[in-house]
């Protein structure tokens, strides 16, 4: 597609439910990042795919979020048991080219709209 | 955590008038990028600056990066109320397994027509 896209734009969920949240990056990205962020506040990195693989998965905050992207394209942020401070904005990311280290072009991120997520 | 800590938090201008935004950073960087956001939704690159160049322009936008000082600023020249949004500076370390962007809180801009 033309960007990243992300559905659905807004979710509410009873705490203690399960969600999906899905990113589409843009054709060809082989980087991929979720981030979320709270109001007032800047995006806060949970996960980074390069391809299929998690190559760094240290922002989760808890065992209770898991991401996966079986085919290298499309990817899912999956939150079990919700909890109320989970509520946020989860923003997706893609790239070309991972963002820095050893490439020799440094490349910018696409952002999608991001999934409003509210936990009552 | 937040490797970066934009200044001020918050800046009003009139349209017409330039801005400036302040990035500090900590840990060395491979580059470091600015991005806009409009009403808390998806985030918008508007410049990227790796760590060996000092100075880089796009249109209205001017941006500068002083690595001993672990710094950058942004500078828009000209506003416009259309330039009214939250501004953030993002950083990629230098470590080559580490390719991730970490944003500071942002700024956000108001621009009075």
């Amino acid at each position: 597609g033309a960007g990243v896209s992300q559905t659905p734009s807004n979710k509410v969920t009873e705490k203690g439910k399960y969600v999906e949240l899905r990113c589409d990056p843009i054709s060809g990205h082989t980087a991929l990042y979720w981030y979320r962020q709270s109001l007032g506040q800047g995006p806060e990195f949970l996960i980074y795919f390069q391809g299929t693989g998690a190559a760094d998965d240290s922002g989760l905050p808890n065992d209770r979020f898991f991401a996966v992207r079986p085919e290298g394209s499309v990817s899912t942020l999956k939150i079990q048991r919700t909890e109320r401070g989970d509520s946020a904005v989860y923003l997706c990311a893609s790239s070309s080219l991972p963002l820095g280290g050893r490439t020799p072009m440094n490349t910018e991120a696409f952002f999608g709209q991001g999934t409003r997520l509210t936990v009552v | 955590s937040q490797q970066g800590e934009e200044d001020p938090q918050a800046l009003s201008i009139q349209e017409g008038e330039n801005a400036t935004m302040n990035c500090s950073y900590k840990t060395s960087i491979n580059n470091l990028q600015w991005y806009r956001q409009n009403s808390g939704r998806g985030l918008v690159h508007l410049i990227l600056i790796r760590s060996n160049e000092r100075e880089k322009h796009s249109g209205r936008l001017r941006v500068t990066l002083d690595t001993s000082k672990k710094s950058s600023s942004l500078l828009i020249t000209a506003s416009r109320a259309a330039d009214t949004a939250s501004y953030f500076c993002a950083t990629v370390y230098l470590t080559g397994a580490n390719s991730k962007l970490t944003f500071g809180k942002g700024i956000t801009l108001s621009v009075r027509p």
